[in-house]
């Protein structure tokens, strides 16, 4: 079975400023993929930056990118020049490889960014 | 044009009452997802169906029925509404149903029970 962790329930930021989100996960698969979604006040879910567990390299979309540690289960995610549209819940996922495999979401953290 | 969109965007009803939620994709992709997200914005996958055919089926209380008429569009059923069913639905549709593939949602139904 597939776990993830988000243990900040919110943080805040100043605009313009840079946040890093905090995630860990648990899996005894070896290949996998790692996913970060946002989701504002609208409700959307929205896709903001993905990661394959067998690419050292990490991840990066802009202003969004990731901090993937795989011995320790870590994903973090950093929003640099942070932006009040950046207000939102933040979501990591899990999702092994292989056919029918589930997407496996944390708790979710609160994202503020101030003006 | 909305990728995945699904119908209605509220539903408030009453205990005891059958309702349905429609999705649809016009990303041309083999799977689609129903998911819940409770009170807490808890998100948990309830079922999935690849070219119409389900995959995955969590322990869900059979009152829940998906139906999938043609690849592009996966329908939530709900028979005899309780107060617990009370949550944010949101469908969602990948290419394919592994791992490697992204999932896209739609902008989900919120639905009440009273």
């Amino acid at each position: 079975a597939q776990t993830v962790t988000q243990s900040q329930p919110e943080m805040s930021v100043q605009e313009a400023e840079t946040v890093t989100l905090s995630c860990t996960y648990d899996t005894s698969e070896s290949n996998y993929y790692l996913f970060w979604y946002k989701q504002p006040p609208s409700r959307q879910m929205i896709l903001v930056i993905r990661q394959e567990a067998y690419k050292q390299q990490n991840a990066t979309e802009n202003r969004f990118s990731v901090n993937f540690q795989k011995a320790a289960k870590s994903f973090s995610l950093k929003i640099s020049d942070s932006q009040l549209g950046d207000t939102a819940m933040y979501f990591c996922a899990l999702r092994v490889t292989g056919a029918n495999s589930k997407l496996t979401f944390g708790k979710g953290i609160t994202l503020s960014v101030r003006p | 044009d909305t990728a995945v969109s699904q119908t209605p965007k509220y539903l408030v009803t009453q205990m005891g009452n059958d309702k349905s939620i429609k999705c649809e994709q016009n990303l041309g992709h083999d799977t689609m997802y129903w998911y819940k997200q409770d009170s807490k914005k808890f998100l948990k996958i309830m079922f999935s169906y690849n070219n119409k055919e389900l995959i995955i089926n969590e322990t869900v209380p059979n009152r829940f029925s998906p139906k999938s008429p043609d690849k592009a569009h996966l329908n939530l059923h709900i028979n005899s509404l309780e107060l617990g069913d009370s949550a944010v639905y949101f469908c969602a549709s990948s290419e394919l149903p592994r791992g490697t593939d992204t999932q896209y949602f739609g902008p989900g139904t919120r639905l009440t029970v009273l």
